[in-house]
């Protein structure tokens, strides 16, 4: 079962605005990560963060991680048209050693 | 190499057929996954193979069998599937420990008829 459930479920912007893509979870777990999916293809893996760190950046990225309300939230700054793709969060359960994926946020940015 | 490289990139077959995907994989990576993905879903685990041994079975019908022939390929082995079964089928790889996420393949759009 999904662990992830992210908010919103979808988000339009204009190019150049920032997004801002929240997940929330339920258990304690080891790291949490963001993947990108273009158009039902493969996913790409963004930016891990571990349960002992509260916030990561990465180009125009930026992760938080809340382990207390069992959040994170991704940022993407100056967005392109290029990042138009279905976002989700994943989790890796404290003691297990696979990833559980949200429900994801579709992303259209707008020229 | 980087790439996890997953063919065929589409598949139609009938609910009688016999057929496999193939994913492969030369990052060294000794963890291997299946996933399957529905039109607008997050992935669902199916199987998980670690050191070429099957580690998890989230509990797949057996009309889908995994198959490990070496540290680099992974099979699935497909017969007798539904047409609810359609869907896109996702091979990733790893480190053991996730450290560094997984990689994923562009996956095989499965279509039962």
């Amino acid at each position: 079962s999904q662990q992830g459930e992210e908010d919103p479920q979808a988000l339009s912007i204009q190019e150049g605005e920032n997004a801002t893509m929240n997940c929330s979870y339920k258990t304690s777990i080891n790291n949490l990560q963001w993947y990108r999916q273009n158009s039902g293809r493969g996913l790409v893996h963004l930016i891990l963060i571990r349960s002992n760190e509260r916030e990561k950046h990465s180009g125009r990225l930026r992760v938080t991680l809340d382990t207390s309300k069992k959040s994170s939230s991704l940022l993407i700054t100056a967005s392109r048209a290029a990042d138009t793709a279905s976002y989700f969060c994943a989790t890796t359960r404290t003691g297990y050693s696979t990833l559980t994926f949200g429900k994801g946020t579709m992303l259209l940015v707008s020229p | 190499d980087t790439e996890v490289t997953q063919t065929p990139k589409h598949l139609v077959m009938g609910m009688t057929n016999k057929k496999s995907l193939k994913c492969e994989q030369h990052m060294g990576h000794r963890a291997m996954y299946w996933y399957k993905q529905k039109a607008k879903k997050p992935p669902e685990l199916m199987f998980v193979y670690s050191y070429e041994k099957l580690s998890i079975n989230e509990s797949v019908p057996s009309r889908f069998s995994p198959e490990c022939p070496n540290s680099s390929l992974l099979n699935l082995h497909l017969h007798a599937l539904q047409p609810e079964d359609s869907a896109l089928y996702l091979c990733a790889s790893s480190r053991p420990d996730i450290l560094y996420g997984y990689t994923f393949g562009s996956g095989t759009r499965l279509t039962v008829v």
